[in-house]
């Protein structure tokens, strides 16, 4: 297992498109993350799967944010129309709380998304 | 609500020197307090992390030290290289739940 991954590395949309990335978390780690981080900001927090199960939602997310976590494997999160001030770096982090990690993130390098 | 305060946004650091970065934090429900680590282009990863119930951990040059009655914890770096160079995170969460963040201090340690 080569850690999470995620896809693309950089997303460049015209404001108004949909744009969706993808994540793959380590295969024994039963919960997903998604952050956005800003530039000088850290990390915040948008959404998390325990399995399949979307266990919380930001409510800092607007309806136009949807993840999805089918079987419990990889994850998508879709952005529906656009906004420029939705560019940010997009993490992904899988963790396995009763593992030999407890609760410690592993994170993907990220998908930077710039709306134009 | 910021539920993780950390300063100081940058330091500058001698190689050789001891970094340090404080965090305090408002809910008392955390119970698990990482430090991440970001290089430019990559995610946080984890350091080190600590519990409420020790007042320190020291894993090879960095130690976390906490204080609970404050509400505070800090970051020491001890004989800082160049190599440490980064953004570093302060987080807290509390019974299995997501992470909160600080909002990071970017550490530059000069030769």
């Amino acid at each position: 297992d080569t850690g999470v991954s995620q896809d693309p590395r950089h997303k460049i949309t015209k404001r108004g498109q949909n744009v969706t990335f993808r994540c793959d978390p380590i295969s024994e780690h039963n919960r997903l993350y998604w952050y956005r981080q800003t530039l000088g900001q850290g990390p915040e927090f948008l959404t998390y799967f325990q399995n399949e199960a979307q266990l919380e939602k930001s409510r800092l997310l607007s309806d136009r944010f949807s993840a999805e976590r089918p079987k419990g494997s990889f994850s998508t999160l879709e952005i529906q129309r656009t906004e420029q001030g939705d560019s940010a770096m997009y993490l992904c982090a899988s963790s396995n709380p009763h593992g030999k990690e407890g609760y410690g993130y592993t994170f993907g390098s990220g998908t930077r998304l710039t709306v134009v | 609500q910021q539920q993780v305060k950390q300063s100081p946004q940058s330091l500058i650091v001698q190689k050789g020197g001891i970094s340090i970065i404080n965090c305090a934090y408002e809910n008392t429900a955390f119970d698990y307090f990482p430090w991440y680590q970001q290089f430019p282009g990559k995610g946080p990863a984890l350091l080190i992390a600590i519990r409420p119930d020790v007042s320190e951990k020291k894993e090879g040059r960095f130690t976390i030290s906490f204080n609970k009655s404050a509400k505070q914890f800090s970051l020491h770096i001890m004989d800082s290289q160049p190599g440490d160079s980064a953004t570093y995170f302060c987080a807290a969460s509390g019974g299995y739940q997501k992470v909160t963040f600080g909002t990071g201090t970017k550490l530059q340690v000069i030769p």
